[in-house]
């Protein structure tokens, strides 16, 4: 049973545009969410997060915005740029410290 | 510097081989990680450990093993009884009850 899901798995954006990835997760017991970003043949490298009393976090381009009544949270990306090109991973943890990742959303910008 | 480190970067198993993938932490977390990524596919939970001595299987921990003896140190042996076991593995830690887990650059696996 996926308890993070992530439905899209590409998606493709101009340069310069809004990048906007999605992730829903079923445990209403997961107190932190994180967006990582990994490379082929890398490990995933942290981007940024939000804790579930909240509601928006934002850190330069990137924002993340949580909706605990519809259990989704999303990743903004403003202004996208080629280098962001990756794949995203939506995680969650729970109180005892354990990490449950999405499959992934290949997100491709085009110059 | 501070970090994460897996080794070997590349790893090759005869079928029926027992294999023990390092990973190393000098960032005084008390929680380690393993997962498993395959094509196409995300982060599978496959052991973590909360602290020295004591780990907990993950959603797919047949066919492995893990040791935490020291607090630096994790390492997982892909048994001969995990029928797939070529894929990539990544290692991760964080402190206790931490927000974010850093990652390895993890292990690429392949069954000769």
């Amino acid at each position: 049973d996926q308890q993070v899901k992530q439905n899209s798995p590409s998606l493709s954006v101009q340069e310069g545009r809004i990048s906007i990835l999605n992730c829903d997760y079923t445990n209403s017991m997961f107190d932190y969410f994180l967006w990582y970003k990994k490379y082929p043949a890398e490990g995933p490298t942290f981007l940024i997060s939000i804790s579930s009393i909240k509601d928006k976090n934002e850190d330069g381009r990137f924002t993340v915005f949580l909706n605990k009544s519809a259990k989704h949270l999303s990743l903004h990306i403003v202004p996208s740029q080629p280098g962001d090109s990756a794949v995203y991973f939506c995680a969650a943890s729970t109180p005892r410290y354990k990490y449950i990742f999405g499959t992934g959303t290949r997100l491709k910008v085009l110059a | 510097d501070g970090g994460i480190t897996q080794s070997p970067k590349y790893l090759f198993r005869k079928e029926g081989q027992n294999v023990t993938l390092s990973c190393e932490q000098n960032l005084n977390h008390d929680a380690m990680y393993w997962y498993r990524q395959d094509p196409g596919q995300g982060l599978r939970l496959i052991y973590y450990s909360q602290i020295v001595n004591d780990f907990q299987k993950g959603d797919i921990a047949e066919g492995y093993s893990v040791s935490r003896e020291k607090k630096e140190s994790f390492p997982l042996t892909v048994t001969s009884a995990q029928k797939n076991p070529t894929a990539f593995y990544l290692c991760a830690s964080s402190i206790a009850g931490g927000t974010e887990a850093f990652f390895g650059q993890g292990t690429r696996l392949t069954v000769v």
